[in-house]
């Protein structure tokens, strides 16, 4: 069964460096989120994304955040200068449908900022 | 907030024991979606109720949706020491171009 994957599962990094976080969705859908989980709090909304461009975005998701389609099959998201506060598990999902379709979440990336 | 919001915050049942977890939101939705967490894991899509959807069934899993009340229901049966994890409901607005909402989860504990 196809599914969402994401790169690496595990990022320390020192804070004000950058750190680019990567998924490959699944390859039919068109339309990919960003969600991160602070731990032991809520899942929250990053962005959602669709034909290259954002099409929404969270008061979450600053000018320190920024999301890419490089290529046919990845979709990134990066962090220009990381804060303690950015510590959190990061999902990325993909959905065949924008406002009705199921999301398929990825594994996470844990971030631990130091 | 429209977020959706689950109870109980805990549940602790036997094996073979029914396991229902409730969820409410407070505006109008297009439809609601379950999922499941296990611990530090990634989110399990389990089932998706559309808003103009009553009941939906999924092997052992039942969701059902009450948009008069804006709450949900999902009933987990014969439950197994494996369905031990968390539950969200999340919701998704007509306005939105699919942003969802989650709720805080209740954490399901199946003792074998």
């Amino acid at each position: 069964e196809p599914e969402v994957t994401q790169t690496p599962s595990h990022q320390v990094t020192q804070m004000g460096q950058e750190v680019i976080l990567r998924c490959v969705p699944i390859s039919n859908h068109l339309y990919f989120y960003w969600y991160r989980q602070i731990l032991g709090q809520k899942v929250e909304f990053l962005v959602s994304f669709y034909n290259n461009e954002i099409s929404e975005k969270s008061e979450i998701f600053d000018d320190q955040f920024s999301v890419e389609r490089p290529d046919g099959s990845n979709f990134t998201l990066k962090i220009r200068s990381t804060k303690l506060e950015d510590s959190a598990m990061y999902f990325c999902a993909s959905s065949e449908e924008g406002l009705i379709g199921e999301q398929y979440f990825g594994p996470g990336t844990r971030l631990t900022v130091t | 907030s429209q977020q959706g919001e689950e109870d109980p915050q805990a549940l602790s049942i036997q094996e073979g024991e029914n396991a229902t977890m409730n969820c409410s939101y407070k505006t109008s939705i297009n439809n609601l979606q379950w999922y499941r967490q296990n611990s530090g894991r990634g989110l399990v899509h389990l089932i998706l109720i559309r808003s103009n959807e009553r009941e939906k069934h999924s092997g052992r899993l039942r969701v059902t949706l009450d948009t008069s009340k804006k709450s949900s229901s999902l009933l987990i049966t014969a439950s197994r020491a494996a369905d031990t994890a968390s539950y969200f409901c999340a919701t998704r607005r007509g306005s939105t171009l699919g942003r969802l909402y989650f709720g805080r989860g209740t954490q399901l504990t199946v003792w074998p």
